[in-house]
Order: C-alpha cells, then sequence, then structure tokens
C-alpha cells in the first residue's frame, strides 16, 4: 500500500518570502511524486514531477521540489512567495508497478500574506 | 491546449436517484481516471480506463459503474445516491503505456449535491 503525509493543515508565509511545504511518502518500488496545486472550485493543476534523475525538479510558476530518498520526502519550495500562490496543495504519489492510480496526501492550505 | 471536459459542472439529485457523469480527455489521452473528493477531503480513486478497458479499481461502491466509450469518452454512472455521495467528482487522463506520460490532468470536476 502507497501513503502521502503532508504534516501541515496549513502554512503561513509573507510574500516575497520563501516557503517550503512538506511531504513525505511511503510505496512499495520506486516512487513516482507529483504536486498539484487546487484554487477553490478549481480542479487540480498539475505543478511538477518527479520520476527519476535529479533530485531537484522544477516545474511551474517558479516552484520546485527536492526528492529525498533516503527521507522519504518531497517537499514543495518557491523562493519567493507570491499572494496569488494562495491555494491547497497537494502532494500525490504512485509506484512503477502496473498501477498507476494516484495517491493523494490529505493538502496543506498555503496563506501568503501581503 | 485543450483541457479535460467534464459536464455537467453542477448537478443536484434527490436520495435514491441516478446520476450520470461524462469526462472527455484530452485528445491523444488514451488512459482515464475518476476520483471522488469530499469537502474538506483529499480525492480519493475510483476507477480507470486504459483503451476502453478498465485498468484499475479503487474504492468505487458497488452502486456506481463507469465505462469508456471508442472516441475514449468516459461516463460515471451513479445508482441509488446517498448524502454521503454528495462530493466533487474529478476525471483526470494521461497517455497510455505507448506515449510516455506519468502525469495526469484534471478536469474541472462536477459538484453532485444529494438532498
Amino acid at each position: 500500500a502507497q501513503s502521502v503525509a503532508q504534516p501541515e493543515d496549513q502554512v503561513n508565509v509573507a510574500e516575497g518570502n520563501p516557503l517550503t511545504v512538506k511531504c513525505t511518502y511511503s510505496v512499495s518500488g520506486n516512487p513516482y511524486l507529483f504536486w498539484y496545486v487546487q484554487y477553490p472550485n478549481r480542479g487540480l493543476q498539475f505543478l511538477l514531477k518527479y520520476i527519476t534523475g535529479d533530485n531537484l525538479v522544477k516545474g511551474s510558476y517558479g516552484f520546485e521540489a527536492e526528492f529525498n530518498k533516503s527521507q522519504t520526502s518531497f517537499h514543495l519550495k518557491k523562493p519567493s512567495a507570491l499572494v496569488s500562490d494562495s491555494a491547497l496543495y497537494f502532494c500525490a504519489v504512485r509506484d512503477d508497478t502496473g498501477r498507476r492510480a494516484l495517491t493523494f496526501g490529505s493538502g496543506t492550505r498555503l496563506q501568503v500574506q501581503p | 491546449a485543450a483541457g479535460v471536459i467534464q459536464s455537467p459542472r453542477h448537478l443536484i439529485k434527490e436520495k435514491r436517484e441516478t446520476a450520470t457523469l461524462k469526462c472527455y480527455p484530452i485528445p491523444r489521452h488514451d488512459t482515464v481516471y475518476w476520483y471522488q473528493q469530499g469537502p474538506g477531503q483529499d480525492p480519493q480513486f475510483l476507477i480507470s480506463f486504459y483503451e476502453k478497458m478498465q485498468s484499475d479499481k479503487g474504492s468505487i461502491p458497488d452502486r456506481f459503474s463507469a465505462q469508456q466509450f471508442s472516441d475514449y469518452h468516459s461516463e460515471l454512472n451513479m445508482s441509488s445516491l446517498e448524502l454521503g455521495d454528495s462530493a466533487l467528482y474529478f476525471c483526470a487522463s494521461s497517455s497510455g503505456p505507448g506515449r510516455i506520460s506519468y502525469e495526469q490532468y484534471f478536469g474541472p470536476g462536477t459538484r453532485l449535491t444529494v438532498t
């Protein structure tokens, strides 16, 4: 069974400051990891993924994430937060076997204050 | 760029009624997934199809069924609706094993309210 933990229900950060949204995972086999963002009453928008290769992956809107195999983590980061980044962020995982359904974390609400 | 289309966007039904949700994947995507997101919850995988065949099954109730048609669109049929079925239902699509695409692209969702 695979699982994702997002330990923070909410993260507050001031505009212009760096942000980190935490994610740890558990999966048998090699992990495929994803971050999605959800704005109110909207669908999930794909931000970035880690499949293999460099541990630091870059995605949309200036976001990046660092894969750490030993800590089974995939934290989302951005050097300088914008008020418009305020949204709900989901980390998701699947393994490298045939099953391709995503398992999501519980989500972290990011609030960027002006 | 074309995105995943879901219809209807909003649906209100009474208990014990039936509902049909439709999903049109991104062109040339041959895999469709259905997820259910309850209020304040994370999305939960229901079922997926690849090349019109069911490829995986998650926590889909027996009252629900789904299929993928020859044009790759998919329908989720929900019968004997219960109050607890009120949720946001997402469809996502991706390209299949023949074309490597790991991420899933989500539609805007159908908000189902059961009264």
